[in-house]
């Protein structure tokens, strides 16, 4: 089945730690993404990525970073900066970002912090 | 920056009615999407639109792309208890590299 995994579901961390969180896609799309959506809002924009060793900061990149050192993998990780990491977090790809730019999501990571 | 309001931002309604919500830009879109997502996972998309004039369907959704294309809508139609969720648009200005979310639409259905 093409699709993407997301992992963990669900990801408790202590304050101050850094924690990365997991996309793989199979659908051989160029381009992937990170958002962050809080309880009753949109989506959010933190990171993406066009081509393998290639990102761009979203709208609210501080306090993340990425790497993009595969074609299908495209992992965030939440440093101790990030003031209010507890959000639930959703990887999306497609084929490219200027034209039919259809973006398929993950199921999400949903992170606590304690 | 490019913002999308999204309307209504919530619903209730009857198993059987017809729902409609829109989206409206303060800009020009190339592209508009509609996605659906329940709770806990993650948005699926129903319907994407490339032209403006545009009407698709996908079952008992039905999607416009608007003749100004600023905005679009969603309807759909004999509403059943699967359709509950949050449905959101998605646009995208040509040359951006970027997709607007608007806020969402809480679909709620009383059997």
């Amino acid at each position: 089945d093409g699709g993407i995994t997301q992992s963990p579901k669900y990801l408790f961390r202590k304050e101050g730690q850094n924690v990365t969180l997991s996309c793989e896609q199979n659908l051989n799309h160029d381009a992937m993404y990170w958002y962050r959506q809080d309880p009753g809002q949109g989506l959010r924009l933190i990171y993406y990525s066009q081509i393998v060793n290639d990102f761009q900061k979203g709208d609210i990149a501080e306090g993340y970073s990425v790497s993009r050192e595969k074609k299908e993998s495209f992992p965030l990780t939440v440093t101790s900066a990030q003031k209010n990491p507890t959000a639930f977090y959703l990887c999306a790809s497609s084929q490219g970002v200027f034209i039919y730019n259809e973006q398929f999501f993950g199921p999400g990571t949903r992170l606590t912090v304690l | 920056g490019q913002q999308l309001n999204q309307s209504p931002q919530s619903m209730f309604i009857q198993e059987g009615e017809d729902v409609s919500m829109n989206c409206t830009s303060s800009s020009i879109f190339n592209t508009w999407l509609w996605y659906k997502q329940d709770p806990g996972e993650g948005p699926v998309l129903l319907i994407a639109l490339y032209k403006a004039g545009e009407l698709t369907s996908n079952g008992r959704l039905t999607a416009q792309f608007g003749i100004t294309r600023k905005d679009s809508f969603l309807n759909i139609s004999a509403s059943i208890p699967s359709d509950v969720g949050i449905y959101f648009c998605a646009g995208q200005a040509q040359g951006a590299q970027k997709l607007v979310f608007g806020q969402g639409t809480r679909l709620t259905i009383n059997p």
